[in-house]
């Protein structure tokens, strides 16, 4: 199975950008990346996906090197919100919907 | 819309016992999955079902079962209760099964064995 690997942890400030990497160098042409945030006490929560062209929407923007091998999800201005932990999975669209998760990225932000 | 709905949403049990826990997916949505959430393994799948038939199975022993009905809430239970079965049980659906579509997850039961 393809892996992901992100930073344990990162911190940013209110109202300024943060970028949240994620290397998948085993990635596959049949993998999807997904971007899901988990607030305390929550279920995770979609926030972005694509496959090989950058994507925009409402909650964030998700790069994608041009290898597939690497991706950043970028949030464009952080809110006290924003505080949760954030999953790259890798989501092969024919092994339905078994989408193996990480540890991810504890996001911290600061007033 | 109402989101996904899980049921109970804490319970406490002891060693040896069995558990079951309910899932009520989005209106229209058929496909319905099903994760552990432990502190030490993190989120891990345990399984899938798609109009009423289990599509996919994660790694688990198979005191862990489920099932889905005919409007697509669906069951899993866990029997012969361990004390690592201590978990947050978190369900999802989406509409379709195979897509590269959002899932959506409800709040999770949180179960304790003691």
């Amino acid at each position: 199975d393809a892996k992901t690997t992100q930073p344990n942890s990162m911190e940013s400030n209110e109202e300024e950008p943060v970028h949240l990497p994620c290397n998948h160098s085993t990635i596959s042409g049949t993998d999807y990346i997904h971007w899901y945030r988990q607030l305390p006490s929550q279920g995770p929560e979609y926030v972005i996906h694509g496959l090989t062209s950058n994507v925009n929407n409402r909650m964030a923007s998700l790069a994608i090197a041009e290898d597939r091998k690497s991706s950043t999800l970028i949030l464009h201005r952080a809110t006290l919100r924003d505080a949760a932990v954030y999953y790259c999975i890798l989501r092969d669209v024919n092994n339905n919907n078994d989408m193996r998760f990480g540890a991810g990225t504890r996001l911290t932000v600061k007033p | 819309k109402a989101g996904v709905t899980q049921t109970p949403r804490y319970l406490i049990k002891t060693r040896g016992q069995q558990v079951t826990l309910s899932c009520s997916p989005i209106s229209g949505h058929r496909s319905v999955s099903w994760y552990q959430q432990t502190p030490g393994q993190g989120l891990q799948f345990l399984f899938e079902y798609f109009s009423e038939t289990q599509r996919n199975k994660g790694n688990f022993p198979g005191r862990f079962s489920g099932r889905q009905f005919s409007n697509s809430r669906s069951e899993m239970n866990v029997s012969t209760l361990e004390l690592g079965d201590s978990a947050l049980y978190l369900c999802a659906s989406s509409l379709r099964t195979g897509r590269s579509g959002e899932l959506f997850f409800g709040e999770g039961s949180r179960l304790t064995v003691l």
